[in-house]
């Protein structure tokens, strides 16, 4: 089965500052790679997606990235502001979706 | 779009009763609704699939009899904790599927239900 793994576990940065969290994975038939923000207490809220055939995607202060042949995919948010702070969580699917084990990110005033 | 609900939010029950948790597609219909548990500052943990009109397919280690699931239909599915024992108090996630818009793989989920299992 896929097997997703994420880093850091933990990432505190400045505010303004860029914050990076990279996920590798296992099964090359995965082919959607979207990326969650879990707030204390609510559940995970889709943040951006990418899919297997786009090599980059952006929104706002988001970015995601993707390399096939290496397996991995990473989140890039810009701009970091007190709220983005939360855990992030990536996921690898090819109908059912293997999640990572989450970063936890905190944005520093 | 795209908004899950879950009901109730947060439980609390006696050790030995039953409680139902239902989750619900608000403004699209779901033929694939999934159920995970997660622990405090851990991962999502996938206990089950749910298709509309058809049995669950549970993942390993996931005993069905204590986790009953039912998706009756299109836009509700049900996730039953049967004789709940204390270790069994979690958070449970539900999410779905829109098979029927442009983003066919898409997840959304639902805020959650903290249970409490005294």
């Amino acid at each position: 089965g896929e097997n997703v793994e994420q880093h850091p576990s933990t990432l505190s940065v400045q505010e303004g500052d860029s914050a990076v969290i990279k996920c590798t994975y296992s099964d090359s038939a995965s082919n959607y790679f979207p990326w969650y923000k879990q707030e204390l207490g609510k559940g995970p809220q889709l943040i951006i997606d990418i899919r297997s055939n786009v090599g980059e995607k952006k929104d706002q202060r988001i970015a995601v990235t993707l390399n096939k042949t290496a397996k991995h995919f990473s989140l890039h948010i810009t701009e970091t502001q007190p709220e983005d702070s939360a855990v992030y969580f990536c996921a690898a699917s090819e109908g059912k979706s293997t999640f990572g084990d989450g970063t936890t990110l905190t944005v520093k005033p | 779009g795209a908004v899950v609900s879950q009901h109730p939010s947060r439980v609390i029950c006696k050790s030995g009763t039953s409680v139902k948790i239902e989750c619900r597609s608000l403004d699209f219909q779901a033929t694939t609704m999934f159920w995970y548990r997660q622990f405090p500052k851990q991962s999502l943990m996938l206990m089950a699939t749910s298709n509309e009109g058809s049995k669950a397919t549970y993942e390993q280690g996931v005993e069905k009899d204590k986790f009953l699931i039912n998706h009756a239909s299109l836009t509700l599915s049900t996730l039953t904790v049967t004789s709940a024992h204390p270790e069994d108090s979690s958070f449970y996630i539900c999410s779905a599927i829109d098979r029927g818009g442009s983003l066919r793989e898409t997840q959304y989920f639902g805020p959650g239900t903290r249970l409490l299992v005294l």
